[in-house]
């Protein structure tokens, strides 16, 4: 399974847009890129998916460039409540029930 | 309607201790996932079940951990003679198969004394 680098934390403030950029060099053909957001005592949640190009819904992007060895979440616009740690996970879907393999995520505070 | 359950949500159990903990999957939903999170980690996984089938138990750490959904529904993770290194938060997920997105459960924070 494809190994990520993220930062292990950002800071932002109010009403910027905050990017997150993942390297995953060793992503496989099958693989897909996902993003996950988790809150202090909470479980992770899905956030977007996708496999290459721009990947657009109402809580964020994904900008995955053409060798798919990256991947940018981008966040219109953040507010307190996105301070939460961001996890990108790189795997097959289909491999033994799409079963997640999170690395340390990246840390966002969002500050007044 | 309701999401991914878990019970207790926190439970303390000395060293030695057999462990019972609970999930309710999303009905309908085929998958069922455990992971294990540690402090400051990112979730680590343990084991997943397809119905009542249990198709990858390669994250279990040791044979004291056991897993099971016999009715393909409700299932619960086991730990036998629990150690320190058990203490972390276990989470529960599951979703309509390998192609759709987890939802997870607020976890169960375990701390073994």
């Amino acid at each position: 399974l494809a190994k990520t680098t993220q930062p292990i934390s950002m800071d932002s403030y109010e009403g910027q847009e905050v990017n997150i950029t993942c390297s995953h060099n060793n992503i496989a053909t099958n693989d897909y890129i996902t993003w996950y957001q988790q809150f202090p005592s909470q479980g992770p949640r899905f956030i977007i998916q996708g496999y290459k190009t721009k990947v657009t819904n109402e809580v964020a992007s994904l900008f995955i460039p053409a060798d798919r060895k990256s991947s940018t979440l981008s966040l219109p616009r953040v507010s307190l409540s996105d301070t939460a740690v961001y996890y990108c996970l790189v795997g097959d879907r289909n491999n033994q029930g799409g079963k997640l393999i999170f690395g340390q995520g990246t840390e966002l505070s969002v500050k007044p | 309607g309701a999401g991914v359950s878990q019970s207790p949500r926190y439970k303390v159990a000395k060293r030695g201790q057999d462990v019972a903990l609970r999930c309710d999957p999303i009905s309908g939903h085929v998958s069922l996932f455990w992971y294990q999170q540690a402090l400051g980690q990112g979730p680590e996984f343990l084991t997943y079940f397809q119905n009542e089938a249990q198709l990858d138990k390669s994250g279990l750490p040791s044979d004291r951990f056991f897993a099971e959904r016999p009715e393909g529904s409700v299932s619960t993770l086991k730990i036998q003679r629990t150690q320190q290194e058990d203490s972390a938060v276990y989470l529960c997920a599951s979703n309509l198969g390998p192609l759709y997105e987890q939802y997870f459960g607020p976890g169960t924070r375990l701390t073994v004394t």
